[in-house]
């Protein structure tokens, strides 16, 4: 069965520090990879997506993610935080060929200290 | 830009009432699904829907029910409250079924149950 495991559940940085949450996921096949942002109050919000193509994806605010197909991992980086980062991660993954069920991990908590 | 309406941010039921949570997404998407968010747990999918009158169950169906008797409007049913209800319910839309079309989410629903 598919399944996602973010390793990091709350983590606390201080402004301009490097951020890394990590992100393996569970399943035999093709899939697409997301990234999705909560901050306060606010509803999810796609960060960025790797379909196919190149490993290393760019999205909104300056962050990036890598997928090592060998590690079956995804994980989020970005080289200096900001205060206005805080906010609840999720990374989610699903099957290429599968229709609906996009399965999201246990969600990380970042906090930036300003 | 996609809105996705939730009709509550925040509900208070009793055990045993039956529980009506309705999203309106205004973006003509053919799929809409219902999440749950528990902390710790990240998102899991409770039910979703690829067409009017079409649903299919998600990961965590038992206790719920859905009804989308139009394309715009999906509701989530409760039709016997419980504690362990007690949680914060997201609905989403896509414009197609698969990784290709990321969720457009809306702001939640936080449902208590005493």
């Amino acid at each position: 069965a598919q399944s996602v495991s973010q390793h990091n559940h709350h983590v606390i940085l201080s402004e301009a520090a490097s951020l890394e949450l990590g992100c393996n996921y569970s399943y035999g096949g093709t899939v697409n990879l997301f990234w999705y942002v909560q901050y306060p109050g606010q509803h999810l919000q796609l960060l960025l997506k790797y379909f196919s193509g190149d490993p290393l994806v760019k999205g909104i605010k300056g962050f990036e993610a890598e997928f090592i197909k060998s590690k079956f991992s995804f994980n989020l980086r970005k080289p200096s935080v900001q205060w206005s980062d805080t906010a609840e991660y999720f990374c989610a993954v699903i099957g290429s060929s599968n229709t609906g069920k996009l399965i999201f991990g246990q969600g990380t908590t970042l906090q930036v200290k300003p | 830009d996609v809105k996705v309406t939730q009709s509550s941010r925040y509900l208070v039921k009793r055990t045993g009432e039956k529980v009506f949570l309705e999203c309106v997404q205004d973006m003509d998407h053919e799929n809409m699904f219902w999440y749950r968010q528990d902390p710790g747990l990240g998102l899991r999918l409770i039910y979703f829907s690829y067409d009017v009158k079409m649903k299919e169950k998600g990961d965590i169906p038992e206790g719920y029910s859905v009804s989308r008797e139009k394309k715009e409007r999906f509701s989530l049913i409760l039709e016997s409250a419980s504690t362990n209800q007690t949680s914060m319910y997201l609905c989403a839309s896509s414009l197609r079924l698969g990784g290709n079309s990321p969720l457009h989410f809306g702001n939640g629903t936080r449902l208590t149950v005493t």
